[in-house]
């Protein structure tokens, strides 16, 4: 089962857009909301988190906005550029499982420039 | 952050031969995990690799086939053994940060098997 579902798929915008991605879980302990960035031949890093108890958090040209109600994240990215395009992942943790991170099947995101 | 070096980067194998892919870490970790990621696919947890003791497996995987050390608090093995082609696969080592928030990757073992 999947523990934390994400959209879309695969996402192509123009340079200077705003791409839009959408994760939703049902765990209510998870407690930490990461997104990852991944090249091809690279492995994840790490480009921004929230915690449950804040609705939305901005580091530069990325934005993560949180609905806790409604169990819904997503990562926005402003003015996106060329080089954003990468593979972008959310993830969930708690840590009654050890910190386990459960991550979103990814999405494929290709900026024209 | 920490810094994680994994080897090798890549490898191609003959089908039932073993291959032990090391992840080393520049400062010492609470905990460390290994995951696979198949082509275009996210990433599953393979186990947690516990310092001094036998790994904890996720569902479907088993000892036997992916065997994990962990000597100390900086360094883990994974064997990949009686490799297949279904286990054509990026493997990744990965850590948690000191406050076990952020979780650190290394830039991952790409597996061809053939």
């Amino acid at each position: 089962q999947q523990q934390v579902k994400q959209s879309p798929q695969s996402l192509i915008v123009q340079k200077g857009g705003i791409p839009i991605i959408n994760c939703a879980y049902e765990n209510t302990a998870f407690d930490y909301f990461p997104w990852y960035q991944q090249f091809p031949g690279k492995g994840p890093a790490l480009l921004i988190a929230i915690r449950p108890d804040v609705s939305e958090k901005k580091e530069g040209r990325f934005t993560i906005s949180f609905n806790k109600s409604a169990k819904q994240f997503s990562l926005h990215i402003m003015d996106s550029q060329p080089g954003d395009s990468a593979t972008y992942f959310c993830a969930a943790r708690t840590t009654n499982t050890g910190n386990q991170f459960y991550f979103g099947t990814g999405t494929s995101l290709t900026v024209i420039p | 952050s920490a810094v994680i070096s994994q080897k090798p980067s890549r490898d191609i194998c003959q089908r039932g031969t073993s291959l032990t892919i090391q992840c080393q870490v520049d400062s010492q970790v609470t905990m460390m995990f290994w995951y696979r990621q198949q082509p275009g696919q996210s990433l599953t947890l393979i186990a947690t690799a516990n310092q001094g003791s036998e790994a904890t497996y996720e569902s479907g995987f088993v000892i036997d086939k992916f065997p994990i050390s962990r000597p100390n608090l900086t360094f883990s093995t994974l064997t990949v053994s009686n490799m297949s082609p279904e286990d054509s696969s990026i493997y990744l080592c990965s850590v948690t940060g000191i406050m076990n928030t952020e979780a650190f990757f290394g830039q991952g073992t790409r597996l061809t098997v053939v």
